[in-house]
């Protein structure tokens, strides 16, 4: 079964760090793109990092440039999400989600996880 | 802020077709890349509708179909039915990468 499976998320005060994972299977993860696309409580999606099949190609949303590190390690089929210096409006549920093809940015995402949620407040 | 922009609701009547627009500008939809719309029903992760404008995945039924022109797209669901009633975002590239669009929600009267 093709799955995304994320963690890692938790109440954090403003200005300290967490960092997600998202474990995947059922499927060839080092063929694809992977991206973190957040949703902040009765709001729309926010597309919020995406990365290529090797690494090579990696971009992040003005919104969290600077303080967000995406990567990924294709020996253990994971994705991760670095979060400094988090901020009260980075409050959301993070998803983890696929890319149908390898590169970033053009095709859409076919497979996503159930979410973690993060709460930045003090 | 989106860069893609939907109405906030679309309503219809069971068996009726309603339409999502998607409107853009010249640097994302207009300048030729894809549309993708996703489903997200109420509590669930989003789900991919439709891919590259106008294609279904497997299992999506073909009451839902998308089409682009211009600057914007538009989703359109024929023979409304109450399973329907969900939050529909449309997606395309931009200058930083993806990026949806405000999002609709579609009401079954």
């Amino acid at each position: 079964e093709v799955q995304l499976v994320e963690s890692g998320g938790g109440l954090v005060q403003p200005g300290r760090s967490l960092r997600l994972s998202c474990a995947a299977s059922g499927f060839t993860f080092d063929d694809y793109a992977m991206h973190w696309v957040r949703q902040a409580p009765g709001k729309g999606l926010e597309w919020v990092s995406g990365i290529s099949w090797n690494s090579g190609s990696i971009g992040y949303a003005d919104s969290v440039k600077g303080r967000f590190t995406i990567s990924r390690d294709n020996a253990k089929n994971s994705l991760y999400l670095q979060m400094n210096s988090l901020r009260a409006e980075d409050t959301a549920l993070y998803y983890c989600a696929k890319d149908r093809g390898p590169l970033p940015g053009r095709d859409a995402f076919d497979i996503w996880g159930q979410g973690t949620m993060v709460t930045v407040s003090s | 802020q989106s860069v893609l922009t939907q109405p906030p609701s679309v309503s219809g009547a069971p068996g009726q077709r309603v339409t999502i627009s998607c409107t853009g500008s010249s640097s994302n939809i207009g300048a030729g890349y894809d549309v993708h719309w996703y489903q997200q029903l109420p509590g669930t992760a989003p789900k991919l509708l439709i891919y590259g404008n106008s294609n279904r995945p497997s299992g999506v039924p073909d009451r839902f179909s998308g089409s682009k022109s211009g600057t914007s797209a538009s989703l359109a669901i024929t023979g409304l039915q109450a399973e329907d009633e969900a939050d529909y975002y449309c997606q395309s590239y931009d200058s930083s990468l993806s990026s949806f669009g405000t999002g609709t929600k579609v009401t079954v009267l």
